[in-house]
């Protein structure tokens, strides 16, 4: 059964830092592409970034770019997401998830998402 | 960025009784390969959102055969046979041909 579980979301303040990480069983972890996708409370998803299997490209939400690092461990299974410059409006339920290229990047699966909070 | 616009955003349905959803894109969302990449997902309350559909009309394995899709190039259509109580949450429509991907804004399903 494929799993992915987050963990290292919580509350900070504006301009913090906070690391997700991301940990995958159940499947080939290096045999596909990861991603991570928000929700703010109340509103809808967003693409935040995914990966390549190698790690070799990565590409980001124009939002966070230059703020956020998408990175993965395939010897650990683990997928995560370096945060810095952390705005309020960045507030959300962040989700693990592997979208398959094959299919358009739909999402086949999704971790139980883990909420990350920025307020003063 | 390919902006996609979901209709209605509230939809009470009656048990038994079908529904529709459409999605209208920004950009045809046919890719160069021939193929149109706009996927379908349930987000219950509470619970991380699960695909339904993909590439237009492909239903995911153990989706109930009264979802199912259809459209092409802008205008996409999820359709409930006969709507059941499980059936309630929100439906979000979402593009894989034009980077970023993007998803529409949700339509939520209620029981009358």
């Amino acid at each position: 059964e494929v799993q992915l579980v987050e963990s290292g979301g919580g509350l900070v303040q504006p301009g913090g830092s906070l690391r997700l990480s991301c940990a995958g069983s159940g499947f080939t972890f290096s045999s596909f592409w990861m991603s991570w996708v928000r929700q703010a409370p109340g509103r809808g998803l967003e693409w935040v970034a995914y990966i390549k299997e190698d790690g070799s490209s990565s590409n980001y939400l124009d939002s966070v770019r230059g703020r956020f690092t998408i990175s993965r461990d395939n010897a650990k299974n683990s997928l995560f997401l370096q945060m810095n410059s952390l705005r309020v409006e960045d507030t959300a339920v962040y989700y693990c998830a592997r979208p398959p290229p094959e299919s358009g990047y739909a999402i086949d699966y999704w971790g139980q998402g883990i909420l990350v909070t920025v307020s003063s | 960025e390919v902006v996609l616009t979901q209709s209605p955003l509230s939809l009470p349905v009656t048990p038994g009784q079908p529904a529709s959803i459409s999605c209208r894109s920004s950009q045809s969302l046919e890719h160069s390969d021939g193929r149109t990449y706009l996927s379908w997902f349930q987000q219950r309350p509470g619970q991380s959102p699960r695909r339904l559909i993909y590439k237009v009309s492909k239903r995911d394995s153990g989706v109930p055969d009264r979802f199912s899709g259809s459209g092409s190039g802008t205008d996409f259509t999820l359709k409930i046979s006969r709507v059941e109580a499980e059936d309630v949450g929100v439906y979000y429509c979402m593009q894989g041909t034009h980077w970023p991907l993007t998803f529409g804004g949700g339509t939520k399903v209620e029981i009358k």
